[in-house]
């Protein structure tokens, strides 16, 4: 079965510059979040998509940051303009979520490495 | 204070000791807890799930949770260089909410 996939693996950018990250969750799997990871600490949730219904998005930064789900797969989380304290590992993770009858068996993908310059 | 703290490593042991990693929180609402296993330039990934309080084993692996404590631990039995990793606890309310991971404790099992 595959796994969550993402893309791009890497990406450098400057500053100010748009940037735009891919996921395509677990098939079945109802629940994607997108999380930021910054070197030595754990991910912070950014946004938490139940199908397509943006359930969780307190923590992003909504004034550079948007995201969407369209058809309740897969999703795009987007930056625009970049700072250079973007620079941190992007992740992906999907669930089956509680319509499944399982709770937070999250599965993450590889995640991005963005590093704006 | 946070929300979840960890034992901030690294943590260096010979390989067949036994390793217990820890975290501790303060929402008393968290009700799932998991460790996660994150090695180098990867995503994490789920090594041990459980509900409330208790103990879970999964071979070398045995999950605690006191929640009249706050605290939950991780052992390692028999550790390997191959668990060399960072590992992130994480926990969650009863509906999945407030999903948060501890800052992780990087792990080095030395040959």
């Amino acid at each position: 079965e595959a796994g969550v996939v993402q893309s791009p693996r890497y990406k450098i950018i400057e500053k100010k510059q748009p940037v735009a990250f891919w996921c395509n969750p677990i098939s079945g799997h109802n629940t994607l979040y997108w999380y930021r990871q910054n070197l030595g600490q754990g991910p912070e949730l950014l946004i938490r998509y139940e199908n397509e219904e943006a359930v969780d998005d307190s923590q992003l930064p909504k004034d550079r940051f948007s995201a969407e789900r369209l058809k309740g797969v897969d999703s795009t989380l987007k930056i625009q303009p970049a700072e250079l304290g973007d620079s941190a590992v992007y992740l992906c993770a999907s669930s089956f979520g509680l319509a499944g009858g399982r709770s937070d068996e999250q599965y993450f993908g590889p995640g991005t490495r963005l590093t704006v310059t | 204070q946070k929300e979840v703290e960890q034992d901030p490593g690294p943590l260096s042991v010979p390989e067949g000791a036994i390793v217990s990693l820890n975290c501790t929180y303060s929402n008393s609402a968290f009700q799932y807890f998991m460790w996660y296993r994150q090695y180098s330039r990867k995503g994490p990934e789920l090594l041990m799930y459980t509900y409330s309080s208790g103990n879970k084993e999964d071979g070398r692996f045995t999950a605690q949770v006191d929640k009249s404590s706050k605290y939950i631990s991780l052992f390692i039995r028999d550790s390997q260089p191959s668990d060399s990793a960072t590992y992130l606890c994480a926990m969650s309310g009863p509906y999945g909410q407030n999903f948060v991971f501890g800052p992780g404790t990087r792990l080095s099992v030395l040959p």
